[in-house]
């Protein structure tokens, strides 16, 4: 089945230490989207590859970075994780140059900071 | 920018009763609104979604209605099942943009057997 995979389902980092979520996608799709959800609240977009282009939110943290290699994977880095980046991290992606808005979810990287 | 409201923020309903969540925007030129359904560890799960040029859409036991002229739009399940119990969001796509989910704040639905 085509899907949206990402790995770990869960991370444990310091406060502080480097950490890096990857998502990868057998959909072929051109765009994939970095998300942040907390507790109880809606997913906040984070970034987002429109294929080889990198589009940042003007209100991410620059401790947020993001590599896409391939068509395939994509890669979210926290470099100095701190208390408040604890959250779900979503990846999705969507198929826009046939026109088509939908936005599919992968399961979620859950980050805890200690 | 868009602006989505969701109410209510929490929906309690017993097993086969009906379930509306309803949504409203900001942006008369929004064009496209998904709804998702987002179980407790789990990724949103697209669920049905409708396009401004459409005023009701069904797939089995889900149905979602938009008003284009009061702008908004609702989520209506029947025959509610405890497996329906879960954050549903709503969201909208501005014209301006063709990428970026405006997403309303979630309604929590407990379906109680």
């Amino acid at each position: 089945d085509a899907m949206v995979i990402q790995n770990p389902r869960y991370q444990v980092t310091q406060f502080g230490k480097p950490v890096t979520l990857s998502c990868s996608q057998t959909l072929n799709h051109n765009v994939m989207y970095w998300y942040q959800q907390k507790s109880s609240q809606a997913p906040k977009l984070l970034f987002h590859y429109y294929d080889k282009d990198f589009n940042n939110e003007a209100d991410t943290p620059d401790n947020f970075q993001s590599r896409r290699p391939n068509t395939s994977f994509c890669f979210l880095d926290i470099r100095s994780p701190g208390l408040g980046d604890a959250a779900m991290y979503l990846c999705a992606t969507s198929d826009r140059d046939n026109g088509f808005n939908e936005q599919f979810f992968g399961p979620g990287t859950r980050l805890t900071v200690l | 920018g868009e602006n989505v409201e969701q109410h209510p923020s929490t929906l309690s309903v017993q097993e086969g009763d009906s379930a509306v969540i309803k949504c409203t925007y900001s942006d008369s030129a929004s064009n496209y609104f998904p709804w998702y359904k987002q179980e407790l560890g789990k990724g949103p799960q697209l669920i049905i979604d409708i396009r401004s040029n459409v005023g009701e859409k069904k797939d089995q036991r889900i149905a979602v209605t938009l008003n284009k002229t009061a702008k908004h739009f609702s989520l209506h399940i029947t025959e509610t099942q405890p497996e329906d119990s879960a954050v549903y969001f709503c969201a909208a796509i501005p014209m301006d943009s063709s990428y970026k989910l405006i997403f309303g704040s979630g309604t929590r639905l407990l379906v109680r057997p």
